[in-house]
């Protein structure tokens, strides 16, 4: 079983169009993230949810909007794709309570032409 | 802003030699710091982490240090493996915060 899953694996789409990758994740954690790796491998936190509540927004453009129906998933809708859009997308899991171990996702790559 | 760093990009090694790669963070704030690895096409996974109130901790062929008082961190790799090519990500962590702080990542290639 795959503990955190995310959908699509790779995108690609025109610039301006809209689009979502999906995660869920099986651990029963509370807590959820969206992390996006560029080119150079560097890793910035977009979001955190904990408990379908928003914890952290690390000055996203407002075209980025996360979704989370229930603890165990979080949605990521972009709107209106720019090129510097082009990014791997990944989502992750902690269990919080203290224990800050995060679960990542096997990612999105998102292309924009 | 408060960032957590990398010395080296890019560090090969000889199979069967020992790896060190280090990291720099500037947050003295910070009390948890967990090192990842990220191999290719897939998300990073935790190897070890290691409190602020511990200079040294050890698990299966991999040791952390940390030095708080230079705000630096390392992760020893004992008889790489060329299963131990990935790269590297040193992370932190604040008490009681949800967000975790990425560095900028070290390449580690184990030359057979």
């Amino acid at each position: 079983d795959t503990a955190v899953s995310q959908t699509p694996k790779y995108l690609v789409t025109q610039m301006g169009n809209d689009k979502s990758i999906k995660c869920e994740q099986n651990l029963g954690h509370d807590t959820m993230y969206w992390y996006k790796q560029d080119s150079k491998k560097f890793l910035k936190i977009m979001f955190s949810y904990n408990n379908k509540e928003l914890i952290i927004n690390e000055t996203v453009p407002n075209r980025f909007s996360p979704k989370s129906p229930d603890k165990a998933h979080l949605n990521l809708h972009i709107n209106s794709l720019e090129l510097g859009d082009s990014a791997v997308y990944f989502c992750a899991s902690s269990p919080g309570q203290g224990n800050r171990e995060l679960f990542f996702g096997e990612g999105s790559r998102l292309t924009v032409l | 802003g408060e960032n957590v760093g990398l010395h080296l990009p890019t560090l090969s090694v000889q199979e069967g030699d020992n790896s060190i790669i280090n990291c720099a963070y500037s947050n003295s704030a910070s009390d948890y710091f967990i090192w990842y690895k990220q191999e290719s096409g897939k998300g990073p996974q935790f190897i070890i982490d290691i409190r602020s109130n511990m200079d040294k901790r050890q698990g299966q062929r991999v040791t952390v240090l940390l030095n708080k008082t230079v705000k630096h961190l390392s992760l020893q790799i004992a008889a790489t493996q060329p299963g131990d090519s990935a790269v590297y990500f040193c992370a932190e962590n604040i008490g009681g915060y949800q967000k975790v702080t990425f560095g900028t990542g070290t390449k580690l290639q184990v030359i057979p």
